[in-house]
C-alpha cells in the first residue's frame, strides 16, 4: 500500500519557537494532502487541506498565520506551527491521497506529538 | 454538514471473542465509509472501507456492514486478538477524498 512518512516522530521545544513538520509521500504522488490535529482520546480534527502549487485550504477556526502550510513538491507537504505556545501541544497528523477521481483512499502519516514548554 | 456518530467509545472483549462497533451517519449522500485502527502514538491506519452500492464486505478476521435506509455501519471483529487492541475510527464521506468526516474513535482492548 501507499506510504507516508512523517517526521519528526516527537519535538519538544520553547515557546516561542517555530517548529517545522514533513509529511512526505514516499511510493507516489499526492496533488494533496490534508493536515489533521488530534488531542489525547479523540477524533482527528482537520486543519487544512494542501495542494501542490497553490495555496492551501483552512478550515474554520485555524489560523493560517500560526499554521503555515506549504506544498512546494508532490511529495512533499511541511506544516509550521509559528510562535509555538503549550495550547499549541497536541498529535498532529497528515494524510496524502494518491489520485485519481474515484480512488478516496486516504494514507496517513505517523504522526507527530509536540509539546510546547 | 456531515455528522458521524460512534459507539461504544471503549470496549472490553476477551480474546477469540467478537467485537462490534457501531456507526450513524446523517447525511444521505455519503457513499463511501472507511474504518481506521489507530495504535497508540501512531497514525491511523485503513483497514477495510465500504462503498454505498455493497451492503457488506469481509476481508479475513475484519468485516463491515452498512444499512444505507437507516443510515448506519458496522465493524465486525472476529476471533480477536491482543494485537488488535487500538482506537477505531470509522468515517464517512460524500465527496470522496475531499470530504471524510471521522467518528469520535473506539478504544478497544482484548483482554488475554
Amino acid at each position: 500500500g501507499a506510504v507516508v512518512s512523517q517526521h519528526p516522530s516527537r519535538v519538544i521545544c520553547k515557546s516561542g519557537t517555530s517548529v517545522k513538520i514533513e509529511c512526505r509521500s514516499l511510493d507516489f504522488q499526492a496533488t494533496t494532502m490534508f493536515w489533521y490535529r488530534q488531542f489525547p482520546k479523540k477524533s482527528l480534527m482537520l486543519m487544512a487541506t494542501s495542494n501542490e502549487g497553490s495555496k492551501a485550504t483552512y478550515e474554520q477556526g485555524v489560523e493560517k498565520d500560526k499554521f503555515l502550510i506549504n506544498h512546494a513538491s508532490l511529495t512533499l507537504s511541511t506544516l509550521t506551527v509559528t510562535s509555538a505556545h503549550p495550547e499549541d501541544s497536541s498529535f498532529y497528523i497528515c494524510s496524502a491521497h494518491p489520485g485519481g477521481s474515484t480512488n478516496e483512499k486516504l494514507f496517513f502519516g505517523s504522526g507527530t506529538q509536540l509539546s510546547v514548554l | 454538514g456531515e455528522n458521524v456518530e460512534q459507539h461504544p467509545s471503549t470496549l472490553s472483549v476477551q480474546e477469540g471473542d467478537s467485537a462490534v462497533i457501531k456507526c450513524t451517519y446523517s447525511d444521505s449522500a455519503s457513499n463511501y465509509f472507511p474504518w481506521y485502527k489507530q495504535e497508540l502514538g501512531k497514525g491511523p491506519q485503513l483497514i477495510i472501507d465500504i462503498r454505498s452500492n455493497v451492503g457488506e464486505k469481509k476481508d479475513q478476521r475484519i468485516a463491515v456492514t452498512l444499512n444505507k435506509t437507516a443510515k448506519h455501519f458496522s465493524l465486525h471483529i472476529t476471533e480477536t486478538q491482543p494485537e488488535d487492541s487500538a482506537v477505531y475510527f470509522c468515517a464517512a464521506s460524500s465527496g470522496g477524498y475531499q470530504k471524510v468526516t471521522f467518528g469520535t474513535g473506539t478504544k478497544l482492548q482484548v483482554i488475554p
